[in-house]
């Protein structure tokens, strides 16, 4: 079985700013990762997601994610927000084998002061 | 303009009532799944088909079924055995039931309890 964990509920960060949003995760298998965002009343986004290769992914809007195997980390980053990224980002893993069954992370709640 | 359509977009239960979510895909995707959303506490698999005319319980099952007559259509009732049924709804496809296919999400039905 797997889990995630999002080490931040709530970032507060001032326009312009760079943001890392912190993911760790557990499994006893090989795992795929992903960022997911949500904007409010709305449903989720993929933002990028690690399969295989180059552990620095890069993904829409700006963002990017490293995947670090030793650290179990998928830590996402952005080196400057926008008012526009306020928003619910969730970390999410899923095993490599059989079906894709999405184990998602607590969420962080990334709100952008002007 | 393909897309998840999910309806209706609020929905009220009364105590000892079964509702039925709709949900709607024109990706020709094969695989679907139900997801349940509290705060705090991220999303959490409910229910998932594959394919046509076969579906398999996720993680909190009890108190909900499911239907999947047809490829596009996968709706989700919550019947009255489910105690707590307040929650945002979100429904989820991907083109293949693999680990590495990113799932596209619907914009949420909320249920709310009278």
């Amino acid at each position: 079985a797997q889990s995630v964990t999002q080490l931040d509920s709530q970032v507060p960060v001032f326009e312009e700013a760079p943001v890392e949003l912190r993911c760790n995760y557990s499994s006893s298998v090989s795992v795929y990762l992903f960022w997911y965002v949500q904007y409010p009343n709305q449903g989720l986004q993929l933002l990028l997601k690690y399969l295989s290769g180059s552990t620095l992914v890069k993904g829409i809007n700006g963002f990017e994610a490293e995947f670090n195997k030793s650290q179990t980390s998928f830590h996402l980053r952005k080196p400057s927000v926008h008012i526009s990224d306020t928003a619910e980002y969730f970390c999410a893993v899923s095993d490599i084998q059989g079906a894709q069954k999405l184990v998602f992370g607590q969420g962080t709640r990334l709100t952008i002061n002007p | 303009d393909g897309g998840i359509t999910q309806s209706p977009k609020y929905l009220f239960r009364k105590e000892g009532q079964n509702v039925t979510l709709s949900c709607e895909q024109n990706l020709n995707h094969d695989a679907m799944y139900w997801y349940r959303q509290d705060p705090g506490q991220g999303l959490r698999l409910i229910y998932y088909s594959q394919i046509v005319n076969d579906f398999q319980k996720g993680d909190i099952a009890e108190g909900y079924s499911v239907s999947r007559e047809k490829k596009e259509s996968f709706p989700l009732t919550v019947t009255s055995a489910q105690k707590n049924p307040t929650a945002f709804y979100l429904c989820a496809s991907s083109i293949s039931r693999g680990g590495q296919e990113t799932q596209y999400f619907g914009p949420g039905t909320r249920l709310l309890v009278l």
